[in-house]
């Protein structure tokens, strides 16, 4: 059974500063996502991330994916408070184009403070 | 162009009682998925379809729980014999292709009292 594991549970950031997310999954997938849930909203995607090695920016959020070490992180810098919601971590354990099963992680839930 | 829509967006249900939740699909797409969001917790998937096949159903709790999609484009999840541990925010999903990146409705949530 594939287990997808987050930490920290949550954060909390003084603005401005720097922190990572880690997301670690038990079993072997090359296709994992990044989603962003504000309180009482659905899940708004931040990235994907499709193969080994991959790495995306959008703004003050990096993501990156290591398939060999089966984890991936979602990197924030000098963070506002903006940013505050729940990241969730997604794996993907379909194959041969079947389709998707999404596996969430418990979540994150980011709070910055001034 | 439309996201996913789900209808309704609160229900309130006694115990024992029936539910029926509706999603609406970006046109088009393919693939149509349920997943359970217990609160503060990640969404768990229940079911998927493509078209209108259920594909896999593996997800899906209990006998209770049953889900549609006859015309291949709105699916309704339906709930007999609500509990309480029913309650939770049921979200939708659907994507242009079988493995296609997900684009999320902004879910149902459920009370049974």
């Amino acid at each position: 059974e594939l287990k997808v594991e987050q930490n920290p549970l949550f954060l909390s950031m003084q603005e401005g500063k720097n922190y990572t997310i880690y997301c670690n999954y038990s079993t072997t997938s090359d296709r994992l996502y990044w989603y962003r849930q504000d309180p009482g909203k659905s899940l708004e995607s931040l990235f994907v991330l499709l193969s080994n090695g991959a790495v995306k920016q959008e703004g003050r959020l990096m993501a990156s994916l290591d398939t060999k070490a089966r984890l991936s992180t979602l990197h924030i810098t000098a963070a506002v408070h903006d940013l505050s919601a729940t990241y969730f971590c997604a794996v993907d354990i379909s194959w041969g184009g079947t389709a998707s099963k999404l596996t969430f992680g418990t979540g994150t839930r980011l709070q910055v403070t001034l | 162009g439309a996201g996913v829509s789900q209808s309704p967006r609160y229900k309130v249900a006694k115990r024992g009682q029936d539910v029926a939740l509706r999603c609406d699909p970006i046109s088009g797409h393919v693939s149509l998925f349920w997943y359970q969001q217990a609160l503060g917790q990640g969404p768990e998937f229940l079911t998927y379809f493509q078209n209108e096949a259920q594909l896999d159903k593996s997800g899906l709790p209990s006998d209770r729980f049953f889900a549609e999609r006859p015309e291949g484009s709105v699916s309704t999840l339906k709930i007999q014999r609500t509990q309480q541990e029913d309650s939770a925010v049921y979200l939708c999903a659907s994507s242009l292709y079988r493995a296609g990146e997900q684009y999320f409705g902004p879910g149902t949530r459920l009370t049974v009292t």
